[in-house]
Order: C-alpha cells, then sequence, then structure tokens
C-alpha cells in the first residue's frame, strides 16, 4: 500500500540559509500534519492543513511557512535557518472521511544545520 | 499544559518474555489515545487507537488498555520478539482538535536474544 512520502530524506543546510521539505500524502487523504523531533525529543505539532486550506496551527516558528497544494501535497518552507532547527521532521496525512482521524505518517527527513 | 507521561523510560527483556508499558496523561477534554512503535529514525507507525469509551484493543502481540477515569493506559507485549526492539509512544488527541497530538516521550523497549 502507499503511504506518505517525504523528500529530501536528509538535508543539510548552513546557519541562515533556507529549505523546503516536501511531504506527498496517501493518495485520497485530505489532511497533512507537519511535525518537528528534536534529538531525544517526542514530535512537537507544526501545522496541518485541510483541503488546502490551514486547520490547526501549533508551536511554528514565525520564519516557518507551509502550504498545502491542489494536489493535496504540502510544502515546509524555513528561513533563516537556526542550529535548534535540527530536527527530524515528519508528516502525517489522514483522510477526513474516517471517523478515527487516524493519522499515518511519513518516514521524516533529517534536518541538520550547521 | 497537556502531558502525556510514560514509564518506564527504557525496558530491557529476553525475547520471548512479555512486558507492559504505561502510559498516563491529563490531556482534557480527551478524544483518543494512540499508541506507536517508532524505529531509530523513522516515522511512528499506529499500533492501536482507542476512544474514551473503549478499554482495551488488540493489535496481535500488542494490547493496549484504556481508563478513561484514571487518565491511565498500558501496552502489553506478549512473547516478545527481536524486532519489537523500538520506542513505544502513547499519544493522546485531544477533543477540541486531531490534529494537535501530543506524544509521550516513549519507552525505549530492548529485546535482547
Amino acid at each position: 500500500a502507499a503511504g506518505v512520502i517525504q523528500s529530501p530524506r536528509h538535508l543539510i543546510k548552513e546557519k541562515r540559509e533556507t529549505a523546503t521539505l516536501k511531504c506527498y500524502p496517501i493518495p485520497r487523504h485530505d489532511t497533512v500534519y507537519w511535525y518537528q523531533q528534536g534529538p531525544g525529543q517526542d514530535p512537537q505539532f507544526l501545522i496541518s492543513f485541510y483541503e488546502k486550506m490551514q486547520s490547526d496551527k501549533g508551536s511554528i516558528p514565525d520564519r516557518f511557512s507551509a502550504q498545502q497544494f491542489s494536489d493535496y501535497h504540502s510544502e515546509l518552507n524555513m528561513s533563516s535557518l537556526e542550529l535548534g532547527d535540527s530536527a527530524l521532521y515528519f508528516c502525517a496525512s489522514s483522510a477526513s472521511g474516517q471517523g478515527s482521524y487516524e493519522q499515518y505518517f511519513g518516514p521524516g527527513t533529517r534536518l541538520t544545520v550547521t | 499544559k497537556n502531558q502525556v507521561e510514560q514509564s518506564p523510560q527504557s525496558l530491557i527483556i529476553l525475547e520471548g518474555k512479555n512486558c507492559t508499558l504505561q502510559c498516563n496523561y491529563t490531556v482534557s477534554p480527551f478524544s483518543n489515545l494512540r499508541w506507536y512503535k517508532q524505529d531509530t529514525g523513522r516515522g511512528p507507525v499506529s499500533l492501536t487507537i482507542m476512544t474514551f469509551s473503549e478499554n482495551t484493543k488488540s493489535n496481535g502481540r500488542y494490547t493496549a488498555t484504556l481508563d478513561a477515569d484514571t487518565k491511565q493506559s498500558s501496552l502489553h507485549i506478549t512473547a516478545s520478539q527481536l524486532s519489537d526492539s523500538a520506542s513505544y509512544i502513547c499519544v493522546v488527541s485531544p477533543g477540541t482538535s486531531y490534529g494537535k497530538l501530543t506524544f509521550g516521550q516513549g519507552t525505549i523497549l530492548t529485546v535482547h536474544p
């Protein structure tokens, strides 16, 4: 079965640079969620989109922005990168028609800021 | 602040043995509680989802229990296998937002042959 696809899997950037992470949800899933997991920490919710509109917002820095496109894929744009942005970024998707709103996670993008 | 506390932080068991992981939460209102398995450097994989009205749910060798009154959940793993070595994360979804999952810090399980 198709899963959530994230690209790139690994990314190395320098401080103050910009990074773009991409997420391709499971086919027919209309909701996308972004999480940030720092070293040794639990994932923190950043932002979510439903039907291309922002549906919820968590602890996302102002330097970050995200959007969901017409094909339901989502991109997380990160500017003025800081060392503390080094983390594993997970994308998850769900189908709003499911009563449990089960979220299926992608493999993550490991971002390293040097 | 919503919190999800898990215990123990780490656990080492021998292959074939059973174990039980604990989760206490203070999230309110509460929608559902999930247990995820996360291998190092990979995305969490869902094991079980329980709403407040469910007391137990099984998925193969994994059995989760929930006591919504005491806000406690447990994950029982039977006949452990080497491949069970991973981090097991308790995740709570508040009633107000399906997206804002609150993650526990996980229990790192190591299964030795």
